[in-house]
């Protein structure tokens, strides 16, 4: 059974440019939730999709982060603008719909993000 | 609100030795999950071992055990009879038991305690 995967493993761009990163969950698992870690701090959560529906969205920083789940499998969150402080990494990790009990989080590799 | 303390930002030890790595935590909740995830270099990040709060015995994966102080909110992670391949980021993380099926059961993670063990 394939893992969680992001695209691309690394990014580097401009301050002002955009960037799109990619998250495919594994396969049947409804739960899809983004996390960030900022150098040398916490992994702090960011959203939480059901299906496609967006069920909390109250770790994103500004408006200038939007995520999307379209069709309810793979995830985007774009960062548009980009600036110095959304360097960091982006974590996915999905779960399948039930139990806390029995619903782990597997994570994928994370996406380096370097804002200059 | 939660949050989670990992005192060590990092640690050494000797192949096959014992290495203890601890979390504390606060909050006032009484109905919650704990975990260690681990991250190996250039790897993606795994559960190691998870505890229920309701569960007074302490969990275990074999060489990895906890030990989970509830009234103290202190969660330390054992390794036994360490291995190169344990070399990594250790994470301990907090979850609340929001609900079921959809509800956001969202990890609130400590700083990291970055293990080295040495041949």
């Amino acid at each position: 059974e394939a893992g969680v995967t992001q695209f691309p493993s690394h990014s580097v761009i401009e301050k002002g440019q955009t960037v799109t990163l990619r998250c495919d969950p594994i396969s049947g698992h409804d739960n899809l939730y983004w996390y960030r870690r900022v150098m040398g701090k916490e992994i702090k959560f960011l959203l939480h999709f059901v299906k496609e529906s967006k069920q909390d969205e109250s770790g994103m920083p500004n408006n200038r982060f939007l995520a999307e789940r379209t069709g309810g499998t793979y995830s985007t969150l774009k960062v548009q603008p980009a600036e110095l402080e959304d360097s960091g990494v982006y974590f996915c990790a999905s779960s399948l719909w039930g139990l806390p009990s029995t619903d782990t989080q597997y994570f994928g590799p994370g996406t380096r993000l370097t804002v200059l | 609100a939660q949050t989670v303390t990992q005192s060590q930002p990092e640690m050494s030890v000797q192949e096959a030795e014992t290495v203890t790595l601890s979390c504390t935590y606060d909050t006032s909740e009484s109905n919650y999950y704990l975990f260690w995830y681990k991250q190996p270099p250039s790897r993606q990040m795994i559960l190691v071992i998870r505890q229920e709060a309701y569960k007074q015995q302490n969990a275990t994966e074999n060489r990895f055990s906890v030990n989970f102080q509830k009234a103290a909110k202190s969660f330390s992670l054992k390794i036994s009879d360490s291995q190169l391949g344990d070399t990594a980021m250790y994470f301990c993380a907090f979850m609340k038991h929001e609900g079921y099926g959809g509800a956001t059961n969202k990890l609130i993670f400590g700083t990291g305690t970055l293990l080295a063990v040495q041949p």
